[in-house]
């Protein structure tokens, strides 16, 4: 099965710094790639995804970069503020009629102002 | 808010009890999904429901069952709870078909004592 792996474990960066976090998957036919932002006490909410078929995708101040050839893909979050501190979540799924995610181990992102 | 809506929001039973985990999804959504989501574990795939048949089962455990009613809500049933049995159940919901994005909803923290 699909394996995900995601680093680092920890992040701090201080206000206005840039955050950069780094998922590798294992399973080629994996083609759906989501990050979400897991907040204490609540559950995880999408903030962006990228699908195979398309290199980078960027909204605002996050952005999602996917290389298919050496299975990896990263969230970068510029200009960073305090409310970004949270655990971030990456996670991948094939295509089908099953589309379960497989996620990786979370990053604790905090924000030093 | 997602629109995913779990409940309960905590539980707390004892070892050998029986629970049962409630989701409605999103409206118009066909999927749900269920994780768990523990320390040493991580988020972990556990079952697939869409338009009330099963589609796709992980890392659930023969005492866990679930299933999704015409009105689309599903049902988590843990029983012959364990203390490794801790952990915060969450419900995912997709529209389905070709869509393979996932909206969390707020979980369930369940405590076996």
């Amino acid at each position: 099965g699909e394996n995900v792996e995601q680093h680092p474990s920890t992040l701090s960066v201080q206000e206005g710094d840039s955050a950069v976090i780094k998922c590798t998957y294992s399973d080629s036919a994996s083609n759906y790639f989501p990050w979400y932002k897991q907040e204490l006490g609540k559950g995880p909410q999408l903030i962006i995804d990228i699908r195979s078929n398309v290199g980078e995708k960027k909204d605002q101040r996050i952005a999602v970069t996917l290389n298919k050839t050496a299975k990896h893909f990263s969230l970068h979050i510029t200009e960073t503020q305090p409310e970004d501190s949270a655990v971030y979540f990456c996670a991948a799924s094939r295509s089908g009629s099953a589309r379960q995610l497989t996620f990786g181990s979370g990053t604790q992102l905090t924000v030093l102002p | 808010d997602s629109g995913v809506t779990q409940t309960p929001k905590h539980l707390i039973t004892a070892t050998g009890q029986r629970v049962t985990l409630r989701c409605s999804p999103r409206s118009g959504d066909l999927s749900v999904y269920w994780y768990q989501q523990s320390l040493d574990q991580g988020l972990q795939f556990l079952i697939q429901y869409y338009n009330g048949e099963e589609r796709a089962k992980g890392n659930i455990l023969e005492r866990f069952s679930a299933q999704q009613f015409p009105d689309l809500h599903s049902e988590l049933n843990l029983s012959s709870l364990e203390l490794g049995d801790s952990a915060l159940y969450f419900c995912a919901s997709s529209a389905g078909g070709l869509t393979d994005t996932q909206y969390f909803g707020p979980g369930t923290r369940l405590t076996v004592l």
